[in-house]
């Protein structure tokens, strides 16, 4: 079955205890992407990766760090986490950016930072 | 500048009606355009992808157009069901930059009652 996995689904953590998001998709994609959602901000992209060791910022890079060593991984790192950081995370891939491409996206991941 | 503008934000309505979610964009540079549900504790599922160069799609009880003159797409759900309860996203992948993220509008959420 075609799928993007995150791990954990739900993590609460504490200020400044460095955490990592796993994300994992089996279709191959060369685009994968991470979003935060807060509500009335909506879904804004924080990094962006093109292919393996291709990666770059997106709206809202501060306070995180990616890696794309393989194809089919794209962790979020948070090094020093916030409690502006509580968000609903999302990984999301596509086959690439063009116009015929869906993008897929991970069930999400609830962090909570206290 | 891209803005994704979603109309209304709640709607309300008994089982069986047919509905009409809006959607506008402020930018026609665009490769596709996507609607998206998400169910809460889910992830995004994709729902219908238009690509630039077409008016309409269809997947069962769903129907989206896109006018890009006007910068208007709409989801149109016939024959509603309680099972249709979620939140509706649009997002448009914008051409410009190698990025070519996808910009979200904050969503419609659908209530269908029994």
């Amino acid at each position: 079955e075609a799928q993007v996995t995150q791990n954990p689904r739900y993590l609460i953590t504490v200020t400044g205890k460095k955490l990592t998001v796993t994300c994992s998709q089996n279709m191959n994609h060369e685009y994968m992407s991470w979003y935060r959602q807060d509500p009335g901000l909506g879904l804004r992209q924080i990094y962006y990766s093109m292919n393996v060791e291709v990666t770059d910022k997106g709206d809202v890079p501060e306070g995180y760090k990616v890696s794309r060593k393989e194809k089919r991984n794209f962790p979020l790192i948070l090094e020093s986490p916030s409690p502006n950081q509580t968000s609903l995370y999302f990984c999301a891939s596509s086959l690439s950016t063009g116009a015929k491409n869906i993008q897929y996206f991970g069930a999400g991941t609830r962090l909570s930072v206290l | 500048k891209q803005e994704v503008t979603q109309i209304p934000a709640a709607l309300s309505v008994p089982e069986g009606e047919n509905l009409v979610l809006n959607c506008s964009f402020t930018d026609s540079a665009i490769y596709n355009l996507q609607w998206f549900r998400q169910d809460p504790g889910k992830g995004l599922t994709s729902l219908l992808l238009i690509q630039s160069s077409q008016r309409e799609q269809t997947s069962g009880r769903l129907n989206a157009s896109l006018d890009k003159s006007s910068g208007r797409s709409t989801l149109y759900i016939a024959a509603s069901q309680p099972g249709d309860s979620a939140t509706y996203l649009c997002a448009v992948r914008r051409r410009a930059g190698n990025n070519r993220k996808l910009i979200w509008g904050l969503g419609t959420s659908l209530a269908v009652n029994p």
